[in-house]
């Protein structure tokens, strides 16, 4: 496609229930990064891929959330064990460049919501 | 620790006037800044890049400073206009760092 693609776009989960957000980026982009921003809140970064390297996890809350990204491409983010408090819309980004010089392109975000 | 902070949370301002919106950092030597713009339900939307030997820089109606000594940029959109209303969020990059850490927004309100 064109653009960043999440999915779900939408989901609810009972607590204590592990989830998956996936990540398509744009074809050729070489970074891709995670976030999560709460209602009416920044984005906190999660976690960001570059190519080959080992993946910046810094950002991570907790050990419940990993991420991975296959074949350089698409990009799982998995919550286990979910909270209330995990609820936020997840947002994956991808650029070409791998230092910043160039534009994040965004997808539209997961809305999860933990009940 | 550092903060990306930007100063208003919500900006309101008359039709035709110009937008100054503001984005302060302590603690990073940001190699590039960025500016976006993001919609309700929507994921962010680039609009200027700024790196940290350039002083300003336009587009169109935007006009982006950044002045490293104040730890600073500002972002102004003049002529403004009703469908200029949004959430204007600044990221930083650090100088030898890859990540993009973003500010909490300015949402801003142009009123017709």
């Amino acid at each position: 496609g064109a653009g960043v693609s999440q999915s779900p776009s939408n989901k609810v989960t009972e607590k204590g229930k592990d989830v998956e957000l996936r990540c398509d980026p744009i074809s050729g982009h070489t970074a891709l990064y995670w976030y999560r921003q709460s209602l009416g809140q920044g984005l906190e970064f999660l976690i960001y891929f570059q190519g080959n390297s080992a993946p910046d996890k810094s950002g991570l809350p907790s050990d419940r959330f990993s991420a991975e990204r296959t074949g350089g491409s698409v990009s799982t983010l998995t919550i286990q064990r979910t909270q209330q408090e995990d609820s936020a819309v997840y947002l994956c980004a991808s650029s070409l460049a791998p230092r910043g010089g160039t534009e994040a392109f965004f997808g539209q975000g997961t809305r999860l919501t933990v009940v | 620790s550092q903060k990306i902070e930007q100063n208003s949370e919500a900006l309101n301002i008359q039709e035709g006037k110009t937008a100054t919106l503001t984005c302060n950092y302590t603690n990073y030597s940001p190699a590039y800044l960025q500016w976006y713009r993001q919609d309700p339900g929507r994921g962010p939307v680039f609009l200027l890049l700024i790196r940290e030997n350039e002083k300003e820089k336009r587009k169109e109606r935007l006009k982006v400073t950044f002045d490293t000594t104040l730890k600073q940029s500002l972002f102004h959109i003049t002529a403004s206009q009703p469908a200029d209303s949004a959430t204007y969020l600044c990221a930083l990059v650090r100088t030898g760092a890859n990540n993009l850490f973003f500010g909490t927004g300015t949402r801003l309100t142009v009123i017709p």
